[in-house]
């Protein structure tokens, strides 16, 4: 059973460029998170979705960043005019819809905004 | 507000020694706290959890971790580490204030090393 899938594992994108971040989620599950992992910080929460639902995105940026969950395909997460702020690593985990299972994260989106 | 303290930036072992890792949280309502564990260039592998019930969990690779609520600490040991313990560790606390036990709060981490 494969495990979270995040693409890609690197990404380069000069400042003004778009940034898309894909993550497929474990077979089974539902539930899918965004997570921003700053330098040397813990992670922040970003976003939650079900499929084709947005559930609650209040730690998402209010202009250029946007997340998505179709019914068929991976998650999305774009990010608009990418500015060097933006540098980071984006975890995304997924979850079965069952109370209280547990997050199980993707290796992650190294971007590098140049 | 929720916040979880994680004191110790880095710590440094050496193998076969005893380890606990310092986890301090604020949280409005009964809380839901999880460790996890980063390897370089990898995602977040759950050791443990703790929802409710007996306060010292077992979790993976022989790590337990003991709630104290009195304390507001949630503090991660393993008896005798191994040199592939070496990783990044995150205390991370959730419940019903985060809108659901999923939207977790974590510390900055703390970066073991260890010694041959």
């Amino acid at each position: 059973n494969a495990g979270v899938m995040q693409n890609p594992r690197h990404l380069v994108r000069r400042r003004g460029q778009e940034a898309r971040l894909r993550c497929s989620p474990m077979k089974g599950h539902s539930h899918v998170y965004w997570y921003r992992q700053l330098p040397e910080e813990g992670l922040k929460f970003m976003v939650y979705l079900q499929k084709e639902n947005i559930i609650d995105e209040s730690g998402m940026p209010k202009e250029r960043f946007s997340a998505e969950f179709p019914k068929e395909g991976p998650s999305i997460l774009r990010i608009q005019q990418v500015v060097r702020g933006d540098s980071a690593a984006y975890f995304c985990a997924s979850s079965p819809p069952q109370p209280n299972s547990p997050l199980h994260f993707g290796n992650g989106t190294r971007l590098t905004v140049t | 507000a929720q916040s979880v303290t994680q004191p110790d930036i880095h710590i440094t072992v050496s193998e076969g020694a005893s380890l606990e890792l310092r986890c301090n949280y604020s949280y409005g309502a009964t809380p839901y706290l999880f460790w996890y564990v980063q390897s370089p260039g990898q995602g977040l592998q759950l050791l443990l959890k703790y929802f409710s019930g007996d306060t010292l969990v077992q979790g993976i690779k022989g790590f337990e971790a003991e709630f104290k609520r009195s304390q507001s600490s949630f503090n991660l040991r393993k008896p005798s580490v191994h040199w592939s313990d070496a990783a990044e560790y995150f205390c991370a606390v959730g419940g019903d204030l985060s809108g659901g036990y999923n939207k977790l709060i974590f510390g900055a981490g703390t970066r073991l090393a260890v010694h041959p």
